[in-house]
């Protein structure tokens, strides 16, 4: 258990519709990062947040977004959801910006139909 | 930009087998170097990782030595079991910071 939690574990939903996922970092952990892990694309990096900051952004659509409450959970917001979007979607933690090992949460599995 | 280039699978030893999961890396900088693995329904764990040039990272008879001068992080065990069977993920930190992966290797291990 790498203390990174995320919710739901499973999502089911149809296309053009919008879901909003939920990550709780470690204790002690400022950094939350999301990932789209995908058959196609593989594992990519989305968008990362620091004490409530974005800090770096990666292959994110316009049509996500993302936010790091002042308790540090992050949510990761999809919208206007395409069959494509339909991957396993992972949250990690890391001590500060600087730090480079992450943990990883256990992931929430989103199927668009 | 930063890539890292794994081994294709999928793999299939026998119980107690030598395993090597080939893995190179382009990076600019000094990257930090790991390995992360998936089992099955699961989320990533670490497995090990490297943070300078020789540096040996290892965990549960897993090793892997970080190679500068051939951009490599070799991931290795001298026997493998059934429990190994999972997703390896070989990963490389870069000064932005995210982790970049590689393509994944797929491990079976047969009793």
């Amino acid at each position: 258990d790498s203390g990174v939690t995320q919710t739901p574990k499973h999502l089911i939903t149809a296309t053009g519709q919008r879901v909003t996922l939920r990550c709780s970092p470690r204790s002690g952990d400022l950094s939350v990062y999301w990932y789209q892990q995908s058959l196609d694309q593989g594992l990519q990096f989305l968008i990362q947040y620091y004490n409530g900051e974005e800090r770096a952004k990666g292959n994110i659509l316009e049509r996500f977004s993302a936010q790091q409450f002042p308790d540090l959970h992050s949510e990761l917001n999809l919208s206007s959801l395409e069959l494509g979007d339909s991957a396993l979607y992972f949250c990690a933690s890391s001590v500060g910006t600087e730090t480079q090992t992450q943990y990883f949460g256990p992931g929430t599995r989103l199927l668009v139909l | 930009g930063n890539s890292v280039t794994q081994m294709e699978g999928p793999v299939t030893l026998s119980e107690e087998a030598f395993l090597t999961i080939n893995c190179t890396y382009t990076a600019t900088g000094y990257p930090s170097l790991f390995w992360y693995v998936q089992y099955p329904g699961e989320g990533l764990q670490l497995l090990l990782k490297a943070t300078k040039a020789d540096d040996k990272g290892s965990n549960k008879g897993f090793e892997a030595t970080y190679r500068k001068e051939t951009t490599s992080f070799h991931l290795e065990k001298g026997s493998v079991q059934v429990s190994d069977s999972a997703v390896y993920f070989c990963a490389l930190g870069g000064s932005a910071r995210q982790l970049t992966f590689g393509s994944g290797t797929q491990l079976t291990v047969l009793p």
